[in-house]
This record gives C-alpha cells, structure tokens and sequence, in this order.
C-alpha cells in the first residue's frame, strides 16, 4: 500500500526567511505532483516530476524528487505573505491510477 | 473554456438524505475521480473512473455510489448510509497517456456538503 508523509504538517516563516517542505513515500515510484490550496478553494497544480533528479522551478518555489531515497523537497526562497496556503504532495504508482495525498502542510508567512 | 465543472458549489442535506453532485469535464480525459477532505486533512479517494461504463471503489466508497454513463459526467450519489457526509468533495480528471505518459490531474473547484 502506497502511503505518503508530508513535514510539517505546519510551518510558521517570517517573511525573507527560507525552508524546505519534505514529502516521504513507502512505494517506488517516478510519479510526483505538487498541488497548492488556498482556504475555501479547489486545488492548483504547481509541479509535475516524472524523473530521478527532476527539478523544477517557479519563483520562490522549487521542488525535487530522489526516487532512490523515495523523497521529494519543496523549497521555499525569501518567503512573501501571499505563498501562506496548504501545499500538497501527491504520488501515483502508474498510468491512469489515483493519486495518494500527503496530509499537507499548511504555510503561515507573517511579517 | 475548457475545465472540470462542479455543481452544487454548497448543498445542504437532510439526516436520512440522498444528494448527488455534479461533475463535469470537457478536456476529453479518460479518467474522472471524486476526492473527499475533511478540515485540516488531506484528500481521500472515494470512487474513480478509467473509461465509460465503468468505475472502482477507493478507500472510503462505502456510502457512496457513481455513474459513468458519459465520458464528460461522472455525478456522485451521497446515500443515507454515509453516516457523515459533511466534507468538501473535490472532483478530478486526467487524460491517459499509458505507461510513459503521467496522469496530471486536474480538479474542479469543489463542493461543500453540510448535513443539518
């Protein structure tokens, strides 16, 4: 059973500051899916990474995947008030299959 | 525009009920899902669907049912068995692109459910 663990689950940053976001899961896999989720709102897709050493950027945002260590990072840089939101770290097995959620974090950025 | 479409976007239920939310997708993917989150919690699976006609349970189906009659609709039902609908539920879908291809999902903007 594929399971994925997110820390931590909460995370208060001051503005400027940086931090990185973990994403563990149990089943091999080269599938892994970043989503954003404002309170009240739907998901938001913010990365998609397919490969061993997958890095993507946008922004402050920037995520990684280690398939051998069955681990991805989301990296936040200089954090700004309006990145506070949940992030969520999803992972498939294969082809049309579900995604299995982390619990997510939930990010407070203040002043 | 092209995107998922759900409807109500707030339903409010009975005790002893049955509800049904819409779904509606017209990307012309394959596979359609219905996500349920409770306060603070992620998002569980509750029913999804590979191809028209057909449908698999995910880890909280019990009290639920589905239909996939069309490629672009996949309505789920909230019976009375569901002992506590209350949650947002989220519908997502994702085209196939097999084995070599991901399964980017994408989701609409949700409905939230409250039992009175």
């Amino acid at each position: 059973e594929l399971k994925v663990e997110q820390n931590p689950l909460f995370l208060s940053m001051q503005e400027g500051k940086n931090y990185t976001i973990y994403c563990n899961y149990s089943t091999t896999s080269d599938r892994l899916y970043w989503y954003r989720q404002d309170p009240g709102k739907s998901l938001e897709s913010l990365f998609v990474l397919l490969s061993n050493g997958a890095v993507k950027q946008e922004g402050r945002l920037m995520a990684s995947l280690d398939t051998k260590a069955r681990l991805s990072t989301l990296h936040i840089t200089a954090a700004v008030h309006d990145l506070s939101a949940t992030y969520f770290c999803a992972v498939t097995l294969s082809g049309n299959t579900p995604l299995v959620f982390g619990k997510g974090t939930r990010l407070s950025v203040i002043a | 525009d092209g995107g998922i479409t759900q409807s109500p976007k707030y339903l409010f239920r009975k005790e002893g009920q049955n509800v049904t939310l819409s779904c509606e997708q017209n990307l012309n993917h394959d596979a359609m899902y219905w996500y349920r989150q409770d306060p603070g919690q992620g998002l569980r699976l509750i029913y999804y669907s590979q191809i028209v006609n057909d449908f698999q349970k995910g880890d909280i189906a019990e009290g639920y049912s589905v239909s996939r009659e069309k490629k672009e609709s996949f309505p789920l039902t909230v019976t009375s068995a569901q002992k506590n609908p209350t949650a947002f539920y989220l519908c997502a879908s994702s085209i196939d692109l097999g084995l070599a291809g991901f399964n980017e999902q994408f989701f609409g903007p949700g409905t939230r459910l409250t039992v009175l």
